[in-house]
């Protein structure tokens, strides 16, 4: 069976230190691989997606960046946090299109101060 | 375009009656729509979805969906609230042509004892 890892579960940072947000997934080959953030009251924002290694499309301009350096390795990182990168992160998993299901981690509570 | 509008922010219902979540979206080609819950600090999962084929949908939870285009609307369904219901729920919206995915701002759902 397939599963989803994320890491670390909660993270306290402060403003200007660099980030770096790990998922893997285990169980499936060449999955489409997502990041998402969670803002209080602002629903779900689709920051990043892959459909394969080395392969990124960023749906907002931000501060952070991501990066799959391998089949089911996908890496979320910031140089520098703001205080607006506070938020729950999630990463998800797909096969093939956006008409299929997407499979989502635990998430990574993460506290900017 | 593509987009998705979660009528209620907030919705309580008492226990052991129904629930109704509102779910409305607009796309250009036919779209596959999904509802998903999340509880809190939890990662989301998928309750159902529909992807062109019978337009009631049940889901897990004793949740369901009818797709009604007339309407273009995908309401969540459920004849009794149970407190474990308890959660936020996500309509959403794709389109494997463009292979845009749009999240719905959530529904939270409340269970009055």
């Amino acid at each position: 069976s397939q599963t989803i890892h994320q890491w670390p579960a909660t993270l306290v940072q402060p403003v200007g230190s660099p980030l770096s947000l790990e998922c893997t997934v285990e169980g499936t080959s060449n999955p489409n691989l997502y990041w998402y953030r969670q803002a209080a009251g602002r629903g779900l924002q689709l920051l990043f997606y892959s459909v394969g290694i080395g392969q990124i499309s960023s749906e907002v301009p931000q501060n952070l960046s991501a990066s799959r350096p391998q089949d089911r390795q996908f890496i979320l990182s910031s140089k520098k946090l703001l205080l607006s990168d506070s938020g729950f992160y999630l990463c998800a998993w797909s096969v093939g299109g956006s008409y299929n299901e997407q499979f989502f981690g635990p998430g990574t509570r993460l506290t900017v101060l | 375009a593509q987009s998705v509008t979660q009528l209620d922010s907030h919705v309580s219902v008492s226990e052991g009656t129904p629930v109704l979540l509102r779910c409305n979206y607009s796309s250009s080609y036919s779209p596959s729509l999904f509802w998903y819950v999340q509880h809190p600090n939890k990662g989301l999962q998928l309750l159902l979805k529909y992807t062109s084929a019978a337009t009631l949908v049940k889901g897990i939870n004793g949740f369901e969906a009818e797709f009604k285009k007339s309407e273009t609307s995908f309401h969540l369904t459920k004849p009794s609230a149970h407190m474990s219901d308890a959660a936020e729920y996500f309509c959403v919206v794709s389109d494997d042509r463009d292979d845009k995915i749009i999240f719905g701002k959530g529904t939270r759902l409340h269970i009055l004892p």
